[in-house]
């Protein structure tokens, strides 16, 4: 497809499970990142990739958060030991360059659900 | 601390009744500021970029203006589907994106 994609849309998981989410972006975008969106609430920037360069983790809220992207392509999002405060919808998004336009593209997200 | 804040947090208006939504903000050294649009259950659609105070920028029934501390979406004579949650970022002097909470905009027939 032409946009960014995102897998589970849905996930509903048990509190203290690992949980995966998926992106695959916009083919040729170098740039990557991750955002939660909590119910009412602006995005909450979590981790940026850019090309080969070293990824910007710097709103990781915990070491139960970790990302991944392979090369420019496809990058995973994983949470450790699931709590309830991590509910909230996961959104990917990708763009051409770097935030200079702040023209990012963004997938439909991930909505999380921990019991 | 950079923040940026939205206003009124929702508005209803009349198919045809125009109006404006307001994002204000306080960053160190603005390099940019943009509007989305995200319908329930997307992600949020790319709208403008502004990058100075004066410049202004106009899609469709929407123009969005920018000031040294704000910035405005007017939106025109609105159709019910421009219903929708209206987001402003805005990209400080480190390349932080910051986000404000948006505008939630329902547009009655």
């Amino acid at each position: 497809g032409a946009g960014v994609s995102q897998s589970p849309s849905n996930k509903v998981t048990e509190k203290g499970k690992d949980v995966e989410l998926r992106c695959d972006p916009i083919s040729g975008h170098t740039a990557l990142y991750w955002y939660r969106q909590r119910l009412g609430q602006g995005l909450e920037f979590l981790i940026y990739f850019q090309g080969n360069s070293a990824p910007d983790k710097s709103g990781l809220p915990s070491d139960r958060f970790s990302a991944e992207r392979t090369g420019e392509s496809v990058s995973t999002l994983t949470i450790q030991r699931t709590q309830q405060e991590d509910s909230a919808v996961y959104l990917c998004a990708s763009s051409l360059t770097g935030l200079n336009t702040g023209e990012l593209f963004f997938g439909e997200g991930s909505r999380l659900t921990v019991l | 601390e950079d923040q940026v804040t939205q206003s009124p947090e929702a508005l209803r208006l009349q198919e045809g009744e125009s109006s404006s939504l307001n994002c204000s903000y306080t960053v160190s050294g603005l390099r940019g500021l943009f509007w989305y649009r995200q319908d329930p259950g997307k992600g949020p659609e790319f709208l403008f970029t502004l990058y100075s105070a004066g410049e202004e920028k106009e899609k469709e029934r929407l123009k969005a203006t920018l000031t040294k501390k704000e910035s405005f979406l007017h939106i025109t004579a609105p159709k019910p589907e421009d219903s929708a949650t209206y987001l402003c970022a805005v990209l400080d002097s480190n390349y932080q994106l910051i986000w404000g909470a948006g505008t939630k905009l329902i547009i009655k027939p």
